[in-house]
């Protein structure tokens, strides 16, 4: 079972861009790709979700290529308050189970300083 | 409109009992996913159900089972509890497949087990 892996840990400055890359080489032909935001002693919270080539919302934008086997979270301008642990959500190729499951990425924490 | 709710928030077993979990989506969402958050693995899928039938279903063994009710409210269940079951389990809520629609995250119930 491929793993969806990220970069464990990434640091930047206030006001920087940040641009956060899953590896998901296993990813289901049909499922989205969707990044979360985790703080700690809370559960993950949404950020933005897409399928291919680009998508943007108020925070963030997501970059994904043609062959959707990676994605790239883009993070504007960030501030102290977008320290956190990134985690990217895709589905994963059914197994001859009937089922398929859903796959969290490695998680990326950042850090925003001053 | 209430988040998603997860009793109990914490709870100590000893190895070899039960436990159920339980989670309250937000209303008028039909799917409950449940996950396991360890530090060493991360975010895993355990299971999502839809309209009281699994949909998906992750790589766990069969001690870890689960039920949704008809007004959606889900419920997780470990038998025969062991150290390695000591995690954070947390509850997600989306209005259709949670491969396609965002999905709402509980605080979580923090297992511990002695």
């Amino acid at each position: 079972l491929a793993k969806t892996t990220q970069p464990i840990s990434m640091d930047s400055y206030e006001g920087q861009e940040v641009n956060i890359t899953c590896s998901h080489n296993n990813i289901a032909t049909n499922d989205y790709i969707t990044w979360y935001q985790q703080f700690p002693s809370q559960g993950p919270r949404f950020i933005i979700q897409g399928y291919k080539t680009k998508v943007t919302n108020e925070v963030a934008s997501l970059f994904i290529p043609a062959d959707r086997k990676s994605s790239t979270l883009s993070l504007p301008r960030v501030s102290l308050s977008d320290t956190a642990v990134y985690y990217c959500l895709v589905g994963d190729l059914a197994m001859n189970t009937g089922f398929q499951k859903l796959v969290f990425g490695t998680g990326t924490r950042l850090l925003v300083s001053p | 409109k209430a988040g998603v709710t997860q009793t109990p928030r914490y709870l100590i077993k000893t190895r070899g009992q039960q436990v159920t979990l339980s989670c309250s989506p937000i209303s008028g969402h039909r799917s409950v996913s449940w996950y396991q958050q360890t530090p060493g693995q991360g975010l895993q899928f355990l299971f999502e159900y839809f309209s009281e039938t699994q949909r998906n279903k992750g790589n766990f063994p069969g001690r870890f089972s689960g039920r949704q009710f008809s007004n959606s409210r889900s419920e997780m269940n470990v038998s025969t509890l062991e150290l390695g079951d000591s995690a954070l389990y947390l509850c997600a809520s989306s209005l259709a497949s949670s491969r396609e629609y965002e999905q709402y995250f509980g605080p979580g119930t923090r297992l511990t087990v002695t």
